[in-house]
This record gives C-alpha cells, sequence and structure tokens, in this order.
C-alpha cells in the first residue's frame, strides 16, 4: 500500500520567510496529493492539491511542485504571516476503481511555527 | 464543497461503554471515511463506508469494535464499542466525489474515556 514520509516534523520561521515542506511517498500508482492544514481543535482543512499530471500548482502564496520521477512532493509557502502557523500534513491516494473516490494516506505532519 | 456536520462534537464516556457518532452530508457522496486522530498524531484511516455493502476495514481495525452503517448516500454512523482509554482521540469523517477530487473533513469528535 501507499506510504509517504513528511520532513520536518517541526519548522519555525520568521515571518515574512518561506517555508518549504517536503514528502516523499513509495507508490509510483499514487495520483492525486493534497495538503491540509490544521490549526489546534480544529478540523483539517484542503490548502491545495496537484494530480500526478501536473508538476506544479499556484494559489496566491501557496503553492505545490510534484516530482513523479523522485517520488516527492512539497509545499511551499512565501511571505509567511502568523497565521500561517499549524500543523500540516501530506496525503495522496493511489488507483482506484473507475469513478471512486479513494481514501488518503497521510504523512506525518509538520508543526509550523510563524514568528512575529 | 459539500457540508459535513458530526456530531457529537465532544463527549467524556465511562470504559465499557459505547458511543455512536454521525456524520450527515448535505449531498449525495459516492464515498465516506472514517479516521481516527489521536493526541498529537496524523489521521489514521479505520474504514471505508461503502453505501449499500459492508464498510472496508484498514488493518488493524475491525467490525466487531468500530461497526459502521452507511444507509443511504449522505449519512454513517460509527461506533466505538467497549470503549477504553486508548481509545481517546479525534474522530473525523471525510468524503470523497470521485478520483482524485478533493475530500473534506467534518469538525471531529473529541471523545475522552475515562
Amino acid at each position: 500500500g501507499e506510504n509517504v514520509e513528511q520532513h520536518p516534523s517541526t519548522l519555525s520561521v520568521q515571518e515574512g520567510d518561506s517555508a518549504v515542506i517536503k514528502c516523499t511517498y513509495s507508490d509510483s500508482a499514487s495520483n492525486y496529493f493534497p495538503w491540509y492544514k490544521q490549526e489546534l481543535g480544529k478540523r483539517p482543512q484542503l490548502i491545495i492539491d496537484i494530480r500526478s499530471n501536473v508538476g506544479e500548482k499556484k494559489d496566491q502564496r501557496i503553492a505545490v511542485t510534484l516530482n513523479k520521477t523522485a517520488k516527492h512532493f512539497s509545499l511551499h509557502i512565501t511571505e509567511t504571516q502568523p497565521e500561517d502557523s499549524a500543523v500540516y500534513f501530506c496525503a495522496l491516494t493511489g488507483a482506484g476503481a473507475s469513478g471512486s473516490a479513494r481514501q488518503l494516506t497521510f504523512g506525518s505532519g509538520t508543526q509550523l511555527t510563524v514568528l512575529p | 464543497s459539500a457540508v459535513i456536520s458530526q456530531k457529537p462534537s465532544r463527549d467524556i464516556c465511562q470504559r465499557g461503554t459505547s458511543l455512536t457518532i454521525q456524520c450527515q452530508v448535505d449531498s449525495q457522496v459516492t464515498m465516506m471515511f472514517w479516521y481516527r486522530q489521536q493526541p498529537g498524531q496524523s489521521l489514521t484511516l479505520i474504514a471505508t463506508a461503502n453505501q449499500g455493502s459492508e464498510a472496508t476495514y484498514e488493518s488493524g481495525f475491525v467490525i466487531d469494535k468500530f461497526p459502521i452503517s452507511r444507509p443511504n448516500l449522505t449519512f454513517s454512523t460509527l461506533t466505538v464499542s467497549n470503549m477504553s482509554p486508548e481509545d481517546s482521540s479525534i474522530y473525523l469523517c471525510s468524503v470523497g466525489t470521485g478520483v482524485s477530487q478533493p475530500q473534506h473533513f467534518g469538525d471531529g469528535t473529541r471523545l475522552s474515556i475515562l
């Protein structure tokens, strides 16, 4: 089955700096790669996702890159703000039955702290 | 995205008892998933709730401990049976609409067992 490793486990950056979180996976059949942000006491919220036929996707200060050959994908947050402080989880799904959603396999999470 | 209502939002239970968690979606969805998030940990899939058939459980989770119902395309329940302190976790349902489509989570049920 799918396996995903996430690094680093904790990350502290100064406000305005960039943050990068990386996930590596083992199953080449994985084809969908979302990132979730979870604030303390709240549900995970999808912030960006990428599919296997795309190498990069950007949404304002957030971007995700995918390297299928090396089997890794990364979350990039630019111009970080204190409200970006949260736990970030990468996740992935593999190929499944036609038309059916597939369960997510999650990384271990990264606690991002943006220092004012 | 779908609006997912989960209840109860939290509960404190005595060991040996059972609790049923409900997940209601405002639109029909093919797949519903139940996850567990232990304190300070990542999310682990318990099972996939299939409408009209038995739930599919992940390794380490069994139907006798976590029975699931999925009576229609908008509703599912997860029961945590014969609870022990080790079951203290957040339980989350999520829904997906298709292959490589976003999945969204309910607010979770924070369960503490004394």
